[in-house]
Protein backbone atom coordinates (compact mmCIF):
# COMPACT_ATOMS: atom_id res chain seq x y z
CA UNK A 1 0.00 0.00 0.00
CA UNK A 2 1.80 2.86 -1.09
CA UNK A 3 -0.40 5.22 1.00
CA UNK A 4 -2.55 7.34 -1.59
CA UNK A 5 -6.30 7.09 -1.52
CA UNK A 6 -7.60 7.46 -4.66
CA UNK A 7 -11.79 7.26 -5.37
CA UNK A 8 -13.79 6.10 -6.75
CA UNK A 9 -12.43 2.82 -8.31
CA UNK A 10 -14.28 2.81 -11.03
CA UNK A 11 -16.60 5.38 -12.59
CA UNK A 12 -18.93 4.61 -15.60
CA UNK A 13 -20.63 8.07 -17.39
CA UNK A 14 -22.04 9.06 -20.38
CA UNK A 15 -20.95 11.63 -23.03
CA UNK A 16 -21.13 15.40 -22.73
CA UNK A 17 -21.11 14.81 -18.91
CA UNK A 18 -18.59 16.28 -15.48
CA UNK A 19 -17.06 13.87 -13.60
CA UNK A 20 -14.75 14.31 -10.35
CA UNK A 21 -11.77 12.61 -8.92
CA UNK A 22 -10.65 12.52 -5.47
CA UNK A 23 -6.86 12.25 -4.53
CA UNK A 24 -5.46 11.81 -0.55
CA UNK A 25 -1.67 12.08 -0.63
CA UNK A 26 0.43 9.95 1.87
CA UNK A 27 0.75 11.55 5.40
CA UNK A 28 3.51 14.76 5.09
CA UNK A 29 3.46 14.85 1.06
CA UNK A 30 2.74 18.30 -0.36
CA UNK A 31 2.99 17.54 -3.85
CA UNK A 32 0.18 15.55 -5.97
CA UNK A 33 0.75 15.23 -9.48
CA UNK A 34 -2.05 13.61 -11.71
CA UNK A 35 -1.25 11.25 -14.59
CA UNK A 36 -3.45 9.86 -17.59
CA UNK A 37 -2.94 6.39 -18.80
CA UNK A 38 -4.52 4.68 -22.11
CA UNK A 39 -3.83 1.74 -23.71
CA UNK A 40 -1.90 3.55 -26.99
CA UNK A 41 -0.19 6.54 -24.99
CA UNK A 42 1.39 5.09 -21.75
CA UNK A 43 1.18 7.31 -18.67
CA UNK A 44 1.03 11.07 -19.54
CA UNK A 45 1.55 13.95 -17.20
CA UNK A 46 -1.28 15.67 -16.78
CA UNK A 47 -0.23 18.62 -13.57
CA UNK A 48 0.96 18.84 -10.12
CA UNK A 49 0.33 20.41 -7.42
CA UNK A 50 2.62 21.54 -4.18
CA UNK A 51 1.00 22.82 -1.28
CA UNK A 52 -2.30 24.14 -2.82
CA UNK A 53 -0.68 25.74 -5.62
CA UNK A 54 0.17 24.36 -9.03
CA UNK A 55 2.92 23.83 -9.87
CA UNK A 56 3.45 22.33 -13.30
CA UNK A 57 1.60 21.47 -16.18
CA UNK A 58 1.80 18.73 -18.82
CA UNK A 59 -0.44 17.45 -21.52
CA UNK A 60 -3.62 18.27 -19.64
CA UNK A 61 -7.06 19.54 -21.84
CA UNK A 62 -8.58 22.66 -21.34
CA UNK A 63 -11.84 20.25 -20.35
CA UNK A 64 -10.22 19.09 -17.41
CA UNK A 65 -8.95 21.11 -14.22
CA UNK A 66 -7.74 20.28 -10.75
CA UNK A 67 -7.27 21.77 -7.48
CA UNK A 68 -5.46 21.19 -4.49
CA UNK A 69 -7.35 22.15 -0.77
CA UNK A 70 -6.29 23.08 2.30
CA UNK A 71 -6.09 19.50 3.56
CA UNK A 72 -3.83 18.97 0.52
CA UNK A 73 -6.14 16.71 -0.90
CA UNK A 74 -6.65 16.71 -4.47
CA UNK A 75 -9.59 16.84 -7.22
CA UNK A 76 -9.64 16.32 -10.81
CA UNK A 77 -12.45 17.47 -12.78
CA UNK A 78 -13.35 16.29 -15.96
CA UNK A 79 -15.95 17.50 -18.13
CA UNK A 80 -17.68 17.65 -21.61
CA UNK A 81 -16.66 13.87 -21.81
CA UNK A 82 -16.01 12.29 -24.51
CA UNK A 83 -14.84 8.58 -25.36
CA UNK A 84 -11.43 9.17 -26.01
CA UNK A 85 -11.08 10.01 -22.08
CA UNK A 86 -12.17 6.43 -21.05
CA UNK A 87 -8.61 5.82 -19.45
CA UNK A 88 -7.50 5.25 -15.91
CA UNK A 89 -6.40 8.09 -14.57
CA UNK A 90 -3.72 7.94 -11.32
CA UNK A 91 -2.91 10.75 -8.86
CA UNK A 92 0.54 10.52 -6.89
CA UNK A 93 2.59 12.39 -4.39
CA UNK A 94 5.80 13.24 -2.54
CA UNK A 95 7.09 15.42 -0.55
CA UNK A 96 7.96 18.10 -3.03
CA UNK A 97 10.47 18.73 -5.81
CA UNK A 98 12.04 15.58 -7.04
CA UNK A 99 12.71 12.08 -6.30
CA UNK A 100 10.05 8.95 -6.08
CA UNK A 101 6.68 9.44 -6.36
CA UNK A 102 4.53 7.36 -4.88
CA UNK A 103 1.13 6.47 -6.73
CA UNK A 104 -2.55 5.45 -5.96
CA UNK A 105 -4.42 2.58 -7.38
CA UNK A 106 -5.68 4.69 -9.92
CA UNK A 107 -9.86 5.41 -11.58
CA UNK A 108 -10.87 3.61 -14.02
CA UNK A 109 -13.07 6.12 -15.90
CA UNK A 110 -15.29 4.41 -18.94
CA UNK A 111 -17.04 7.01 -20.74
CA UNK A 112 -20.15 5.27 -22.54
CA UNK B 1 -7.47 -6.98 -14.42
CA UNK B 2 -7.54 -5.34 -17.70
CA UNK B 3 -3.67 -5.67 -18.64
CA UNK B 4 -2.04 -2.23 -19.62
CA UNK B 5 -0.29 -1.56 -22.49
CA UNK B 6 -1.75 -4.16 -25.12
CA UNK B 7 0.79 -3.20 -27.84
CA UNK B 8 4.00 -3.02 -25.51
CA UNK B 9 7.31 -4.93 -25.90
CA UNK B 10 7.28 -8.13 -24.20
CA UNK B 11 10.07 -9.94 -22.37
CA UNK B 12 8.82 -13.50 -21.43
CA UNK B 13 11.31 -15.79 -19.14
CA UNK B 14 11.16 -19.02 -17.63
CA UNK B 15 11.14 -18.86 -13.85
CA UNK B 16 14.40 -18.71 -12.10
CA UNK B 17 16.37 -16.91 -15.07
CA UNK B 18 17.63 -13.41 -14.84
CA UNK B 19 15.44 -10.77 -16.71
CA UNK B 20 17.06 -7.37 -18.70
CA UNK B 21 14.66 -4.74 -19.57
CA UNK B 22 16.00 -2.16 -20.96
CA UNK B 23 15.07 1.81 -21.78
CA UNK B 24 16.39 4.86 -24.21
CA UNK B 25 15.48 7.84 -22.15
CA UNK B 26 15.38 11.04 -24.22
CA UNK B 27 16.64 14.16 -22.36
CA UNK B 28 20.12 14.46 -21.90
CA UNK B 29 19.63 16.45 -19.18
CA UNK B 30 17.80 13.93 -17.21
CA UNK B 31 19.91 13.24 -13.77
CA UNK B 32 17.32 11.33 -11.82
CA UNK B 33 15.89 8.04 -13.19
CA UNK B 34 13.04 5.64 -11.30
CA UNK B 35 11.93 2.12 -12.20
CA UNK B 36 8.65 1.42 -11.65
CA UNK B 37 6.64 -2.20 -11.75
CA UNK B 38 2.98 -2.05 -12.46
CA UNK B 39 0.81 -5.33 -12.02
CA UNK B 40 -2.71 -5.71 -13.38
CA UNK B 41 -4.93 -3.51 -12.04
CA UNK B 42 -2.97 -1.81 -9.41
CA UNK B 43 -0.63 1.72 -9.87
CA UNK B 44 3.40 1.89 -10.41
CA UNK B 45 5.00 1.02 -7.74
CA UNK B 46 8.61 2.60 -6.69
CA UNK B 47 11.52 -0.62 -7.42
CA UNK B 48 14.78 0.99 -7.67
CA UNK B 49 16.30 4.61 -8.44
CA UNK B 50 19.58 6.36 -9.65
CA UNK B 51 20.68 9.44 -10.05
CA UNK B 52 23.45 10.43 -12.86
CA UNK B 53 26.46 10.12 -10.95
CA UNK B 54 26.34 6.69 -10.80
CA UNK B 55 26.72 4.03 -12.97
CA UNK B 56 25.12 1.34 -11.08
CA UNK B 57 22.72 0.71 -8.09
CA UNK B 58 21.64 -2.84 -6.78
CA UNK B 59 18.85 -3.67 -4.49
CA UNK B 60 17.02 -6.59 -3.26
CA UNK B 61 17.30 -8.99 -6.93
CA UNK B 62 17.30 -5.78 -9.14
CA UNK B 63 20.10 -3.83 -10.44
CA UNK B 64 19.69 -0.62 -12.42
CA UNK B 65 22.40 -0.08 -14.90
CA UNK B 66 22.59 3.68 -16.32
CA UNK B 67 25.02 4.43 -19.35
CA UNK B 68 24.78 8.37 -19.98
CA UNK B 69 27.02 8.23 -23.13
CA UNK B 70 24.65 6.17 -25.47
CA UNK B 71 21.60 7.56 -22.88
CA UNK B 72 20.47 3.90 -21.78
CA UNK B 73 18.95 2.92 -18.82
CA UNK B 74 18.64 -1.44 -17.51
CA UNK B 75 16.66 -3.07 -15.33
CA UNK B 76 17.99 -6.35 -14.04
CA UNK B 77 16.20 -8.67 -12.31
CA UNK B 78 17.98 -11.34 -10.87
CA UNK B 79 15.65 -15.21 -10.37
CA UNK B 80 12.82 -13.92 -11.71
CA UNK B 81 9.17 -15.35 -10.28
CA UNK B 82 6.08 -15.45 -11.65
CA UNK B 83 5.43 -12.55 -9.04
CA UNK B 84 7.38 -10.66 -11.18
CA UNK B 85 5.32 -10.45 -14.37
CA UNK B 86 4.19 -6.79 -14.25
CA UNK B 87 5.09 -4.01 -16.76
CA UNK B 88 8.20 -2.20 -16.34
CA UNK B 89 8.54 1.74 -16.45
CA UNK B 90 11.53 3.89 -16.75
CA UNK B 91 11.16 7.72 -15.96
CA UNK B 92 13.20 10.14 -15.89
CA UNK B 93 13.41 13.64 -14.41
CA UNK B 94 15.60 16.84 -14.53
CA UNK B 95 15.83 17.11 -10.96
CA UNK B 96 17.17 20.84 -11.02
CA UNK B 97 14.00 21.33 -12.41
CA UNK B 98 10.34 21.21 -11.06
CA UNK B 99 9.97 17.40 -10.72
CA UNK B 100 8.10 16.22 -13.68
CA UNK B 101 8.58 12.44 -14.15
CA UNK B 102 8.88 11.59 -18.27
CA UNK B 103 7.85 8.10 -18.63
CA UNK B 104 8.64 5.42 -20.87
CA UNK B 105 6.21 3.66 -23.03
CA UNK B 106 6.92 0.75 -20.77
CA UNK B 107 8.06 -3.29 -21.67
CA UNK B 108 5.70 -5.98 -20.41
CA UNK B 109 7.40 -8.65 -18.10
CA UNK B 110 5.87 -12.57 -18.76
CA UNK B 111 7.41 -15.15 -16.61
CA UNK B 112 6.62 -19.02 -16.77
CA UNK B 113 6.69 -21.04 -13.81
Amino acid sequence: DSGVTQTPKHLITATGQRVTLRCSPRSGDLSVYWYQQSLDQGLQFLIQYYNGEERAKGNILERFSAQQFPDLHSELNLSSLELGDSALYFCASNEGDGDIQYFGAGTRLSVL
Amino acid sequence: GESVGLHLPTLSVQEGDNSIINCAYSNSASDYFIWYKQESGKGPQFIIDIRSNMDKRQGQRVTVLLNKTVKHLSLQIAATQPGDSAVYFCAENVLSGYSTLTFGKGTMLLVSP
